[in-house]
């Protein structure tokens, strides 16, 4: 059973990089789209982007000036980097993992992690 | 960007209730679409993928159908621990994923 933990930003100020590591136990990384997703209550859920173990990434255009994505596989982790962060990306951060069968949906969640940006 | 709504937004219903919650795509995406559940504090939970195909380990109470723009989430008997807020998203276009605004079930 696989288990995603995550490791929380806290309090950001404005322009700063907001950064968020993701563990995954119990699983292969072969197969799967190791998945950023945040919520917000004015926004709800919003998909911010995605790794795969090859390294190919792929981001929510609306973001992808600003993210980064990456995978540790010695280390069974993969990571968020939103730079020049304001108080619009205030919210609570998921990790996920993504797989395809027809479509793709994601299948376990980290616990989340809220991140405030304020000055 | 393929918008999801949902409707309703929030609904009342009582344990042993049948509940339909409905999710329109604003152009086809086949059945790229699944629902997920989500309880306050907690990270959703998937129940359906590919329109109708109940995931492992969720009840069977939870059915999903639809094709092409409009899809349904039915809760054949409401228990109490299916009070949650319950979203659509669909991966027909994955640039980006998205979802729906969701839809609380309440007592």
């Amino acid at each position: 059973q696989v288990q995603l933990q995550q490791w929380a930003a806290g309090l950001l100020k404005p322009s700063e990089t907001l950064s968020l590591t993701c563990v995954v136990s119990g699983g292969s990384f072969s197969a799967y789209y190791w998945t950023w997703i945040r919520q917000t209550p004015g926004k709800g859920l919003e998909w911010i982007g995605e790794v795969t173990l090859s390294g190919t990434t792929n981001y929510n255009p609306s973001l992808q000036s600003r993210v980064t994505i990456s995978l540790d596989t010695s280390k069974s982790q993969f990571a968020l980097r939103v730079s020049s962060v304001t108080a619009a990306d205030t919210a609570v951060y998921y990790c996920a993992r993504g797989r395809i069968l027809g479509s793709t949906f994601f299948d376990s969640w980290g616990q989340g992690s809220l991140v405030t940006v304020s000055s | 960007d393929i918008q999801m709504t949902q409707s309703p937004s929030s609904l009342s219903a009582s344990v042993g209730d049948r509940v339909t919650i409905s999710c329109r795509a604003s152009r086809s995406i086949s059945d790229y679409l699944n629902w997920y559940q989500q309880k306050p504090g907690k990270a959703p939970k998937l129940l359906i993928y590919a329109a109708s195909n109940l995931q492992s380990g969720v009840p069977s109470r939870f059915s999903g159908s639809g094709f092409g723009t409009d899809f349904t989430l039915t809760i054949s008997s409401l228990q109490p621990e299916d009070f949650a807020t319950y979203y659509c998203q669909q991966s027909y276009s994955t640039l980006p994923v998205t979802f729906g605004g969701g839809t609380k079930v309440e007592t």
